[in-house]
């Protein structure tokens, strides 16, 4: 009963340096997105897919890169890591294969990422 | 426009009192509104939801919320807390776009 799970739970990055976070669902979701986590902003959306090979922007996407090779997995990209990218990034999954809808999104536990 | 408005960035509240979480929202379409919790060092876990049926929606824990259209909020209520409820919590409106609030961190005391 896994759900969303992503890797590295943690990792220190000095700038400049590049990183994949990791996050595979097994609820045979549609969609899934990409969020960052900062104090007193709530989640703001990075990128988001609605099915393998089909990805768009959210509303902060700049300096990210995804990937969805498949329906299981969703990958994000820093090419090249700057202090302001230091955040808890959370990965979650939706049913529907619309952007938004009245399901809810189910979330992993985050990765917390540190830029030196 | 869409937004949503969390009143209160913290609220602290003795164990087995009640728990009232503000939100308010904005929306030109009708929208769905959620309530999320965070415990420390963990993902968001759905307490309830509303899509447009009853406006009064119960959700896991003990947990409620009554959507009012004529005030455009969705309020969060617990009639008695429990230590387990510190967390933080979100409210979140999806219309035309996801929007999530900024946020209540929950204390209890015991």
């Amino acid at each position: 009963n896994a759900g969303v799970t992503q890797t590295p739970k943690f990792q220190v990055l000095k700038t400049g340096q590049s990183m994949t976070l990791q996050c595979a669902q097994d609820m045979n979701h549609n969609s899934m997105y990409w969020y960052r986590q900062d104090p007193g902003m709530g989640l703001r959306l990075i990128h988001y897919s609605v099915g393998a090979g089909i990805t768009d922007q959210g509303e902060v996407p700049n300096g990210y890169n995804v990937s969805r090779l498949n329906k299981r997995e969703f990958s994000l990209r820093l090419e090249s890591a700057a202090p302001s990218q230091t955040s808890v990034y959370f990965c979650a999954s939706r049913a529907q294969t619309r952007k938004f809808g009245n399901q809810p999104q189910h979330f992993g536990d985050g990765t917390r990422l540190s830029i030196l | 426009a869409q937004s949503v408005t969390q009143l209160d960035s913290h609220v602290s509240v003795s164990e087995g009192t009640p728990v009232l979480l503000r939100c308010n929202y904005s929306s030109s379409y009708s929208p769905s509104l959620f309530w999320y919790v965070q415990h420390p060092n963990k993902g968001l876990q759905l307490l309830l939801k509303y899509t447009s049926a009853a406006t009064l929606v119960k959700g896991i824990n003990g947990f409620e919320a009554e959507f009012k259209k004529s005030e455009t909020s969705f309020h969060l209520t617990k009639p008695s807390a429990h230590m387990s409820d510190a967390a933080e919590y979100f409210c979140v409106v999806i219309g035309y776009k996801l929007s999530f609030g900024a946020g209540t961190t929950v204390t209890v005391r015991a």
